[in-house]
């Protein structure tokens, strides 16, 4: 099961502003970078967001995050039908059982 | 370009072992660290297992520990993922997708090979 938390819907009308949370822990968020990915329907996930804050080539500005403590979040501005998809936060975890790769549960998107 | 080429994937029996591959090309294989993530049918991303570039570090989730186990062939730029005891749960998409180096976050994904564990 996932240790980091998301509202599993999200949505708004076109050029919204749309902000999704993920709320972590110490062993996890608090202490290790955070990476948004965007799925679209049928397809593989794409990375969004990575180091808590800093955008891949080629991903707009729309998309920003941020990191406070243990929660990250996700913002979608000026919010475009094509944005219509699922998104999941990522983390590495420091457990006693040794390093492990946490996604959120994952936030669906809906543009109306 | 980028290719990752997930194979292997198909029905399997409760008990049951299935290796996939995922082939690489358009990138020095050998300089990146890998992982195999999976998604069963209609819920999230789970990620299943980590391998360094050189295969000298390796981590599982719990979910799979003991059962599963993450390989890959440099000289062939192939990565591999050897599954035993499968169970039901197991049943979901695996997809094998590259870390990249500066940004430490899996930039290029494969399209994913189905894999059902069912009697």
């Amino acid at each position: 099961q996932s240790v980091l938390t998301q509202p599993p819907s999200a949505s708004g009308t076109p050029g919204q502003r749309v902000t999704i949370s993920c709320s972590g822990s110490s062993s996890n968020i608090g202490s290790n970078y955070v990476y948004w990915y965007q799925q679209l329907p049928g397809t593989a996930p794409k990375l969004l967001i990575y180091r808590n804050n800093q955008r891949p080539s080629g991903v707009p500005d729309r998309f920003s995050g941020s990191k406070s403590g243990t929660s990250a979040s996700l913002a979608i501005s000026g919010l475009r039908s094509e944005d219509e998809a699922d998104y999941y936060c990522a983390a590495w975890d420091d457990s006693l059982s040794g390093p492990l790769y946490v996604f959120g549960t994952g936030t669906k998107v809906t543009v109306l | 370009e980028v290719q990752l080429v997930e194979s292997g994937g198909g029905l399997v029996q409760p008990g049951g072992s299935l290796r996939l591959s995922c082939a690489a090309s358009g990138f020095t294989f050998s300089s990146y660290e890998m992982n195999w993530v999976r998604q069963a049918p209609g819920k999230g991303l789970e990620w299943v297992s980590y391998i360094s570039s050189s295969g000298s570090t390796i981590y599982y989730a719990d979910s799979v520990k003991g059962r599963f186990t993450i390989s890959r062939d440099n000289a062939k730029n192939s990565l591999y993922l050897q599954m035993n005891s499968l169970r039901a749960e197991d049943t979901a998409v695996y997809y094998c997708a590259r870390v990249d180096t500066a940004m430490a976050g899996n930039d290029y994904w494969g399209q994913g090979t189905l894999v059902t564990v069912s009697s």
